[in-house]
């Protein structure tokens, strides 16, 4: 079965300091992975995504995340945070035309 | 920019009542889907179409029923609302997988909030 898990519900952060975001997958085939973000009442935008190539992504709002097929493993990463970063954050593999999401990680940025 | 719009952000409705919730795309999208978000179960496929009046059930169809009738616009229909159908409901769009045109994302609409009394 297609999975991707979020092993954390919850991350605080301070502002100004480097945040993670974890996510590890558990497909067949290619690993195509997905970050979306969702910000309070509002639906989820697209981030990044890994396909191919530079196991290290970059996207939006300054964003990047590193793919390691060894650890199977696709965590979103930025070196400073800010209170503004503060949403629920997915990772997502598709899987035929649909998607599988993983749980959500609350992100807490603290001013 | 791609813009799905959901017709009601809010919704409250007593239980028993039919209810509609409307998605529509600009972007000449094939896909469409209705996805309930519920806090600890991030999103959970309801069903998704992707062609004009075709359609196919999600992981959790039970209690929906879902109309395309024209290529913009995918309806989310509770038949009878129950008060377990409380929750978050985002529709999202895409080219289909195999197009030329698919990139691989999902874009989704604001979300509308439904809470059945």
């Amino acid at each position: 079965a297609q999975s991707v898990a979020q092993p954390e519900d919850q991350v605080n952060v301070a502002e100004g300091n480097p945040l993670t975001v974890k996510c590890t997958y558990s497909v067949s085939g290619n690993p195509y992975l997905f970050w979306y973000v969702q910000y309070p009442n509002r639906g989820l935008q697209f981030l990044l995504k890994y396909i191919t190539g530079d196991n290290l992504v970059k996207g939006s709002y300054g964003f990047e995340a590193e793919f390691n097929k060894s650890q199977t493993s696709f965590h979103l990463k930025k070196p400073s945070a800010l209170v503004s970063d503060s949403a629920l954050y997915f990772c997502a593999h598709p899987y035929g035309q649909n998607f599988v999401f993983g749980p959500g990680t609350r992100l807490s940025v603290l001013p | 920019d791609v813009k799905v719009t959901q017709s009601s952000r809010y919704l409250v409705k007593r239980t028993g009542e039919k209810v509609f919730l409307e998605c529509v795309q600009d972007m000449d999208h094939e896909n469409m889907f209705w996805y309930r978000q519920d806090p600890g179960l991030g999103l959970r496929l309801i069903y998704f179409s992707y062609d004009v009046k075709m359609k196919e059930k999600g992981d959790i169809p039970e209690g929906y029923s879902v109309s395309r009738e024209k290529k913009e616009r995918f309806s989310l229909i509770l038949e009878s609302a129950s008060t377990n159908q409380t929750s978050m409901y985002l529709c999202a769009s895409s080219f289909l997988l195999g197009s030329s045109l698919h990139t691989g994302e999902l874009f989704f609409g604001e979300g509308s909030r439904l809470t059945v009394l």
